[in-house]
């Protein structure tokens, strides 16, 4: 069965430009999260998603920062006018209701 | 504060020693998540303890929650390189859904 799948695996970016980062989870999975992992930060919550219930955003670091997902199913992060600071591993995870987690194997996010 | 401080942050063992790895927290909670991560890829679930004084055994893997339930430990018997990569551990706080990492123990297992 497939897991959590992330595109793309890497993306180097020009500070100020938009980025696109995508993931598709598990077929039958309910939850989606994004998560965050920096250099000796941990892995930081940025949003949740659960079924059609409105998103907890609640760890959204700025504006520039949305995500969307389409049909219950694909999500999309986006990062406008991207930043040095915002240079990380991006995680998507999945999961039925809420933990555990399925994590995909992330994007690696430079900004130049 | 870190909701979750785990300790030592990093660890460098030769193969076959024998080591034990710290999540601790002043609060309780309802459950508690250990993950290893390898380089590149993205976590995977481990084990879950939910009760006070659990002792769950993975292979050469050993997992306690606290009595209190406010802390857990992680020990490895005769560790082997494969063991190598990033252990967190992880509570849901507040919600039941959001999962909340420590910065984690880095292991490395050389041979």
């Amino acid at each position: 069965g497939a897991g959590v799948s992330q595109s793309p695996s890497n993306k180097v970016t020009e500070k100020g430009k938009d980025v696109e980062l995508r993931c598709d989870p598990i077929s039958g999975h309910t939850a989606l999260y994004w998560y965050r992992q920096s250099l000796g930060q941990g892995l930081e919550f940025l949003i949740y998603f659960q079924g059609n219930s409105a998103p907890d955003k609640s760890g959204l670091p700025s504006d520039r920062f949305s995500a969307e997902r389409t049909g219950g199913s694909v999500s999309t992060l986006t990062i406008q006018r991207t930043q040095q600071e915002d240079s990380a591993v991006y995680l998507c995870a999945s999961s039925l209701l809420g933990p555990p987690l399925h994590f995909g194997n992330g994007t690696r996010l430079t900004v130049t | 504060t870190q909701l979750l401080e785990q300790s030592p942050q990093f660890l460098s063992i030769q193969e076959g020693e024998n080591l034990t790895v710290y999540c601790n927290s002043s609060s309780v909670f309802s459950s508690l998540q250990w993950y290893r991560q390898e380089p590149g890829e993205g976590p995977v679930l481990l084990v879950t303890v939910v009760t006070g004084g659990e002792v769950k055994k993975l292979k050469r893997l050993t997992f306690q929650f606290g009595d209190a339930r406010k802390d857990s430990s992680l020990h490895i018997t005769a560790a082997q390189p494969g063991d190598t990569g990033l252990y967190l551990c992880a509570v849901s706080g507040g919600s039941n859904y959001k999962l909340t990492f420590g910065k984690g123990t880095l292991l490395t297992v050389n041979p």
